[in-house]
């Protein structure tokens, strides 16, 4: 099993619609959690960080499984400029020294 | 503002030609480090850095060097670069390099060796 899965995508959604995807990592001693947005081969941005149950910010909910080992994002009222590629970033609870990517999910948003 | 900059940009080089990719921040951030990434394998840590002359391999770091001289500067070597180095590369820096850091990258550089 991969450390950090997760679904490429693309997913392609109206603006208006929600929309998720989540991730699953194999790291059960993992206690933090990272949504990054990556816009066409540019660098990376923190989105969303997750420390317990979930976060949400404005019409963003990042939400967390530890007995199943997943985190999701969730995004609503999708806007256009919402498409992009979003990485799940799971550290191995020892620091960022070997910090793991996930690949990412690309997000396309249409009128 | 606060910011990770590298240089150059784009690079196009042919093999074994040697080459340095520089990388710089302005916050003070003790935890650098270098990633590479390519299409279906995201990013991938190379080396990184948790202070001054303080550097460790990370998951790919065959083919690189680092230094780490001064806290701001973290720069890439490649001593005889080959074609499977060609990728996209990003330098990265957080404050202390803990699990709740943020880190903030820069824009990287794109790299294509011939």
């Amino acid at each position: 099993r991969k450390e950090v899965e997760q679904d490429p995508g693309p997913f392609n959604v109206p603006e208006g619609a929600t929309v998720a995807f989540n991730c699953t990592y194999s790291n059960s001693a993992s206690q933090s959690f990272f949504w990054y947005r990556q816009d066409c081969r540019k660098e990376p941005k923190l989105l969303m960080s997750v420390y317990s149950s979930g976060n949400e910010d404005g019409r963003f909910t990042a939400q967390l499984n530890r007995a199943s080992q997943y985190i999701s994002l969730l995004i609503r009222d999708s806007k256009l400029s919402d498409s992009a590629t979003y990485l799940c970033v799971v550290p191995p609870n020892t620091g960022f020294q070997k910090l793991v990517f996930g690949t990412g999910t690309r997000l396309l948003v249409s009128p | 503002e606060a910011q990770v900059t590298q240089n150059p940009r784009y690079l196009i080089t042919v093999t074994g030609k040697k080459l340095t990719v520089t990388c710089s921040q302005n916050m003070n951030h003790e935890y650098m480090s270098w990633y590479r990434q390519d299409p279906g394998l995201g990013l991938r840590q190379i080396y990184y850095s948790m202070n001054v002359e303080v550097t460790d391999k990370g998951d790919v770091p065959e083919g690189y060097k680092v230094s780490r001289k001064e806290k701001r500067n973290f720069p890439l070597i490649l001593e005889s670069p080959s074609p499977n180095q060609t990728s996209l590369y990003f330098c990265a820096s957080s404050f202390n390099g803990l699990d709740t850091d943020t880190q903030y990258f820069g824009p990287g550089t794109r790299l294509t060796v011939l």
